[in-house]
């Protein structure tokens, strides 16, 4: 099955500074790559995705990267703000499948 | 109907005991799903439903773990001889066959077991 790597398990990084999270998966069926972001204690909410037919897409201070030679893709959260520390999960589904599997997390701490 | 539902938010439960937890999808959503989060842990998927059809169970949904989805609105998640290893936060996420799959995930706020 799927297997999805998330790196680094813990980013601390200054106000206004750019955070990236990288992300593998094993399956090069897979399509479909959503974000989450889990406060502690909350549901996961997703806050950005990429389809396999493009290799970046951008929201605002937000944006995702695919590589799909390399099996990889990234976050990339620009200008941080103190409510963007949260945990962040990358995820992988495969077409055809509806489940999505999840990276492991990455838990993002803006320093004031 | 402002999103996933689930009931209840906190149970604890003494090893053995069986459990039962309840999930209210968003009303137009015909997919319902189960996760399993554990600490420090990435969602695992255990199981999903379109309409009321169980389409795929995960090898980690043992026999002592069952879900359904009677009418294909909400579901139940059960879980029987609870073992202290269940101790985790159970997810229930919906979505609708017009998104393209896996797109418009929306999780509930989930159910924290502990057993004791």
């Amino acid at each position: 099955g799927e297997n999805v790597e998330q790196h680094p398990s813990t980013l601390s990084v200054q106000e206004g500074d750019s955070a990236v999270i990288k992300c593998t998966y094993s399956d090069s069926a897979s399509n479909y790559f959503p974000w989450y972001k889990q406060e502690l204690g909350k549901r996961p909410q997703l806050i950005i995705d990429i389809r396999s037919n493009v290799g970046e897409k951008k929201d605002q201070r937000i944006a995702v990267t695919l590589n799909k030679t390399a099996k990889h893709f990234s976050l990339h959260i620009t200008e941080t703000q103190p409510e963007d520390s949260a945990v962040y999960f990358c995820a992988a589904s495969v077409f055809g499948n509806e489940k999505l599997t999840f990276g492991t997390g990455t838990r993002l701490t803006i320093i004031p | 109907d402002t999103g996933v539902s689930q009931d209840p938010r906190h149970k604890i439960t003494k090893r053995g005991q069986n459990v039962t937890f309840r999930c209210d999808p968003i009303s137009e959503h015909n997919r319902l799903y189960w996760y399993r989060q554990t600490l420090g842990q990435g969602p695992e998927f255990l199981t999903y439903f379109q309409n009321e059809a169980q389409l795929e169970k995960s090898r980690l949904l043992s026999d002592r773990f069952s879900a359904e989805r009677p009418k294909g609105s909400f579901s139940t998640l059960e879980i029987q001889r609870t073992e202290q290893g269940d101790s985790a936060m159970y997810l229930c996420a919906s979505s609708s066959t017009r998104a393209m799959r896996g797109d418009g995930y929306t999780f509930g706020s989930g159910t924290r077991l502990t057993v004791v």
